[in-house]
């Protein structure tokens, strides 16, 4: 199975603050038809995970510009700028290249 | 607007079954890819299962592979999620995610607690 490590386990941040998220994989996520297929994932407190980014770096429907994704092979990197209180929760990314789809353990990101 | 309600969790002993639903609308329901995942109390996401459009593939991880059954009726927009031999480590929040823009699990519905325990 694909293990995804997702760092760091807890991210204090200040509002209006820049954080940054890596995720990394333990092999290449470049599927056989040239895509590669991870994406992210913000749950709120109490809330069901919505998507954030799918395949590297293209924002879902209604995400705002501040959440950006990057990364290629198997290092990949959320980033969220002017973090506001709505951005608060457990961050995770996915891989779905390979079976069975795995995800990292997890980011909380909480106000410093 | 997509909408995904699941019921069925409750409390259930170890050993015994449990069917979760999840009715699905305001897209083509048989158009898409189907999954459950799940979440143990304070844990991580786990995927659980995937369905193809006509229920003629489904796809399990070893986790729960011959325990649990991924159903689907498309002319009542519902999956369904037989679980069989429970286990403690079974108990968690079980959503129903919907594919979409390439993604297997683009929407998700609100979750339904599965507690198994004597």
């Amino acid at each position: 199975d694909v293990v995804m490590t997702q760092t760091p386990v807890s991210l204090p941040v200040s509002l209006g603050g820049q954080a940054s998220i890596s995720c990394r994989s333990s092999q290449s996520l470049v599927h056989s038809n040239g895509n590669t297929y991870l994406h992210w994932y913000l749950q709120k407190p109490g809330q069901s995970p919505q998507l954030l980014i799918y395949r590297v770096s293209n924002r879902f429907s209604g995400v705002p510009d501040r959440f950006s994704g990057s990364g290629s092979g198997t290092d990949f990197t959320l980033k969220i700028s002017r973090v506001e209180p709505e951005d608060l929760g457990d961050y995770y990314c996915l891989q779905s290249t390979h079976f069975p789809l795995t995800f990292g353990s997890g980011t909380k990101l909480e106000i410093k | 607007e997509v909408q995904l309600v699941e019921t069925g969790g409750g409390l259930v002993q170890p050993g015994r079954s449990l069917k979760l639903s999840c009715v699905a609308s305001g897209f083509t329901f048989s158009s898409y890819w189907m999954y459950w995942i799940r979440q143990a109390p304070g844990k991580g996401l786990e995927w659980v299962s995937s369905i193809n459009t006509d229920g003629g593939s489904t796809y399990y991880p070893d986790s729960v592979k011959g325990r649990f059954t991924i159903s689907r009726d498309n002319a009542e927009n519902t999956v369904y999620l037989q679980m069989n031999s429970l286990r403690s480590e079974d108990t968690a929040t079980y959503y129903c995610a919907k594919s979409g823009f390439g993604v297997p699990f683009a929407y998700w519905g609100q979750g339904t607690l599965v507690t198994v325990s004597s």
